[in-house]
């Protein structure tokens, strides 16, 4: 079974410092990482993914990420935040072993910009 | 580039009703995925086409759910006799399956509401 955790539920910070959202994960063989974010009554959009290789993954709108073996982890990273990243963002795992590579998702972490 | 869309957006419902919901993948995406997303919660696998086979239907999924994706372009999925645990976003994507963990693009979701 693969499995997702977020630990914050939300995370608060101020615009222009960095933002962390956390993501650990459970699976049976090697893991593909996804984050999405998702903006109030719209789906998710894309932001980036890990599937081998580099362990930073960089992807849309200044976000990256670090896929971390020994911890699970696959944080999601953005150097200088913006009002406009509040929003929910959610961490996927799937595997080669996964029907159809099906995602399943975290709980989500809402995140606060303040000006 | 026209992206997934899916019809209605909105859709309020009396319990014993039967809905239907239309899902319509980026053109040339050869998988097509259905998931459910309830109030606070992270989506979860309902079912996935591989052109126009149903390959997997999670437990969550049941006898009154029922998808098809005729021809392998646009998809439905049916819930007959409603009941007020339904009430959710129900989210579609498609993806280009060619190789491994292929992203999945998501559409902006129907949200169902059951009275």
């Amino acid at each position: 079974a693969q499995s997702v955790a977020q630990p914050e539920d939300q995370v608060n910070v101020a615009e222009g410092n960095p933002l962390t959202v956390k993501c650990t994960y459970s699976v049976s063989g090697n893991p593909y990482l996804f984050w999405y974010v998702q903006y109030p009554n719209r789906g998710l959009q894309f932001l980036l993914k890990y599937i081998t290789g580099d362990n930073l993954v960089k992807g849309s709108y200044g976000f990256e990420a670090e896929f971390n073996k020994s911890q699970t982890s696959f944080h999601l990273k953005k150097p200088s935040a913006l009002v406009s990243d509040s929003a929910l963002y959610f961490c996927a795992v799937t595997t080669i072993k996964a029907a159809g590579n099906k995602l399943t998702f975290g709980g989500g972490t809402r995140v606060l910009v303040k000006p | 580039d026209t992206g997934v869309s899916q019809d209605p957006r909105h859709k309020i419902t009396k319990r014993g009703q039967n809905v239907t919901f239309r899902c319509d993948p980026i053109s040339e995406h050869n998988r097509l995925y259905w998931y459910r997303q309830t109030l606070g919660q992270g989506p979860e696998f309902l079912t996935y086409f591989q052109n126009e086979a149903q390959l997997e239907k999670s437990r969550l999924l049941s006898d009154r759910f029922s998808a098809e994706r005729p021809k392998g372009s646009f998809s439905t999925l049916e819930i007959q006799r409603t009941e007020q645990g339904d009430s959710a976003m129900y989210l579609c994507a498609s993806s280009f399956e060619g190789g491994r963990a292929a992203t999945q693009y998501f559409g902006p979701g129907t949200r169902l509401l059951v009275l």
